[in-house]
């Protein structure tokens, strides 16, 4: 099984901060998702990347797939109270459909 | 659409009862996963159908739990017997893998959180 390593685990921040979440794996990933989730509900898709190198942009969330498509990071700019949340990246095994789930990152945006 | 459907949304049962999830899949998505979270071990997969067939189970605790999916709108997940340990929110979620895209983006359910007792 590839596993993802995601940090930071937690972070607090106040409103209007820039933000850095990364995800490691020694493994390579044929794609990678990251999603949030909220309180009492399921994870929520935010992007997939699918291209070593490739950049990402929604909104104020910029994702990037590293080169080698081991990494991955999600920055977050201006962060605002509604970012708040449970981030998770997830890589598709290169041989099957199955995803592997980092452990998530629980961020919180302070007003 | 309404997404991926799962009842109940909570479940309180005492040790040794039988607890059965339900979930229905977006209409047309032929993969289905169950996904167990915890604080400890975070977002854990149980075991996945395509086309209503088990593809991998490897991530099934033990015997005390099994899944099935009689058809491409409804899948279950049963504990029998259930114990404490197995107390977490349990996710459903389907996707639909069709080419030339190759990436599985999943849509996930509210969850059901079980507790027992």
């Amino acid at each position: 099984t590839q596993l993802l390593e995601q940090s930071p685990q937690f972070l607090s921040i106040q409103e209007g901060e820039n933000l850095t979440v990364y995800c490691n794996s020694s493994s390579v990933f044929s794609s990678l998702q990251w999603y949030r989730q909220e309180p009492g509900e399921g994870p929520v898709l935010l992007v997939t990347v699918v291209t070593g190198g490739e950049v990402k942009k929604l909104k104020r969330l910029t994702f990037q797939f590293g080169d080698a498509r081991k990494d991955s990071s999600l920055h977050i700019t201006a962060a605002q109270p509604g970012d708040t949340g449970l981030y998770l990246c997830a890589g598709q095994e290169t041989s099957g459909s199955r995803l592997t789930f980092g452990e998530g990152t629980q961020l919180t945006v302070n007003p | 659409d309404a997404g991926v459907i799962q009842s109940p949304r909570h479940e309180v049962t005492e040790m040794g009862q039988e607890v059965t999830l339900r979930c229905k899949p977006i209409s047309g998505h032929d993969y289905l996963f169950w996904y167990r979270q915890t604080m400890m071990r975070g977002l854990e997969l149980l075991i996945y159908f395509n086309n209503n067939v088990p593809i991998d189970d490897s991530g099934m605790p033990e015997d005390r739990f099994s899944a099935k999916m009689p058809n491409a709108s409804f899948s279950t997940l049963k504990i029998q017997p259930s114990e404490p340990r197995d107390s977490a929110v349990y996710f459903c979620a389907s996707s639909l893998l069709s080419p030339p895209l190759s990436y599985n983006e999943q849509f996930f359910g509210p969850g059901t959180r079980l507790t027992v007792l």
